[in-house]
């Protein structure tokens, strides 16, 4: 059974830190996804990794994936107050569906 | 920007009562799933279904759940006795699994209440 592991899962950061969010799965995949959900909000996909090796950038974020060691990481660079929300890594698993981590809350604070 | 939506937003309802979610996919997708999220959890997948059949359920989808899609654009989950534990948000996606990204599109949710 596929398993999926956020660290941490709650993150304290000063504004124009940098951090990194960590993302570990228990099987084979070759398909991991990053969404961000603010409160009571859905989840707004943030980042397509597809291949061993792939790293993605969108202003102070970028996500890579390493295949071989079943990780994925979420760099944050200089946070900023507006980046504050939960941010989840699902992993696309077996039989059509998507498995996903417990969520990072992530609280920038000026 | 295609989206998919969902209907209601809030819908409360007494334990024991019937219940439908409904979805609207993304039209040129072929695979849709049902999520849930119990508040401050994280994100359950539900069931998926391709094909007009069921491809997938998590243990959570017992026989108090079904789905349905009753014409060419909605996508249904019905709950038929609610239990207290069944509150939630729940959320639908789709994709077009036949491209290389198969990224999954979530709707906004559905923020179900049973009292």
């Amino acid at each position: 059974e596929l398993k999926v592991e956020q660290n941490p899962l709650f993150l304290s950061m000063q504004e124009g830190k940098n951090y990194t969010i960590y993302c570990n799965y228990s099987t084979t995949s070759d398909r991991l996804y990053w969404y961000r959900q603010d409160p009571g909000k859905s989840l707004e996909s943030l980042f397509v990794l597809l291949s061993n090796g792939a790293v993605k950038q969108e202003g102070r974020l970028m996500a890579s994936l390493d295949t071989k060691a079943r990780l994925s990481t979420l760099h944050i660079t200089a946070a900023v107050h507006d980046l504050s929300a939960t941010y989840f890594c699902a992993v696309d698993g077996y039989g059509n569906k998507l498995v996903f981590g417990a969520g990072t809350i992530l609280r920038v604070k000026s | 920007e295609p989206e998919v939506t969902q209907t209601p937003s809030h819908q409360v309802t007494q334990m024991g009562q019937e219940v439908i979610l409904r979805c609207v996919p993304i039209s040129n997708h072929l695979y849709f799933y049902w999520y849930r999220q119990i508040l401050g959890q994280k994100v359950e997948f539900l069931v998926s279904f391709y094909n007009n059949e069921i491809s997938e359920k998590s243990e959570i989808f017992d026989d108090q759940f079904s789905v349905e899609r009753p014409d060419g654009s909605n996508f249904t989950l019905k709950i038929r006795s609610t239990k207290l534990e069944d509150s939630a948000m729940y959320f639908c996606a789709s994709t077009d699994r036949t491209v290389m990204n198969t990224e999954a599109f979530f709707g906004q949710g559905t923020r179900l209440t049973v009292v």
